[in-house]
């Protein structure tokens, strides 16, 4: 099946840095992918859209200048988390959908858990 | 805000035993899918139901979709201590390919 890789899997940083997590489609191109963030024992929560080649779209709530997407080719989205603060601490997921087969599910990363200090 | 609710929140078993997650949803759906997520790690497709099939199954998997009452079920029969995971189910949200999540049911299977 297709294979979605996220790095770093693990991010300690301190606060008001700045945190960029790749996400890469390996054996298929993705237009678009999809970037949740999860906290503990809580589902996941789509964040935004991202669109190869043009801006992403961004869910209710969410501040596109504090979460940067790029999605720069076919094959690599990133998110970058901006200055960032203790509340930012949290699961972040990206996934995308392989556009070659009909069917609608998604593949996703492994997923990058942020702690910052 | 999330599309499904699920129940149960947590469910513990033993091994042998089977498994049955409730997933309830709002809006009318194409589809409705099953996730699987080990503590820590991303999520991996189970199975999809369309809203034209009522029941499907997978090995040891059993979904159904009841769309009169906006609502599916999870069985895992025959449990083992590897299905200890958090499931979820999940809805498309729009026509832009997003997947909604419900709450999820992490399910611990005892040996």
């Amino acid at each position: 099946g297709a294979v979605v890789s996220q790095h770093p899997s693990r991010v300690i940083c301190k606060s008001g840095t700045s945190v960029k997590i790749e996400c890469r489609s390996l054996d298929f191109q993705a237009t678009t992918m999809f970037w949740y963030r999860q906290f503990p024992k809580q589902s996941l929560m789509l964040m935004a859209t991202s669109n190869e080649g043009s801006k992403a779209t961004y869910e209710q709530g969410v501040e596109k200048d504090k979460f940067l997407i790029n999605h720069a080719s076919l094959t690599l989205s990133t998110l970058t988390v901006t200055s960032a603060h203790p509340e930012d601490s949290s699961f972040y997921i990206c996934s995308a959908r392989d556009q070659r087969k009909s069917n609608e599910k998604l593949f996703f990363g492994s997923g990058t858990q942020l702690s910052v200090l | 805000s999330q599309q499904g609710e699920e129940d149960p929140q947590a469910l513990s078993i033993q091994e042998g035993e089977n498994a049955t997650m409730n997933c309830s949803y709002k809006t009318s759906i194409n589809n409705l899918q099953w996730y699987r997520q080990n503590s820590g790690r991303g999520l991996v497709h189970l199975i999809l139901i369309r809203s034209n099939e009522r029941e499907k199954h997978s090995g040891r998997l059993r979904v159904t979709l009841d769309t009169s009452k906006k609502s599916s079920s999870l069985l895992i029969t025959a449990s083992r201590a590897a299905d200890t995971a958090s499931y979820f189910c999940a809805t498309l949200k729009d026509q832009g390919g997003k997947l909604i999540f419900g709450q999820g049911t992490e399910l611990s299977v005892k040996p």
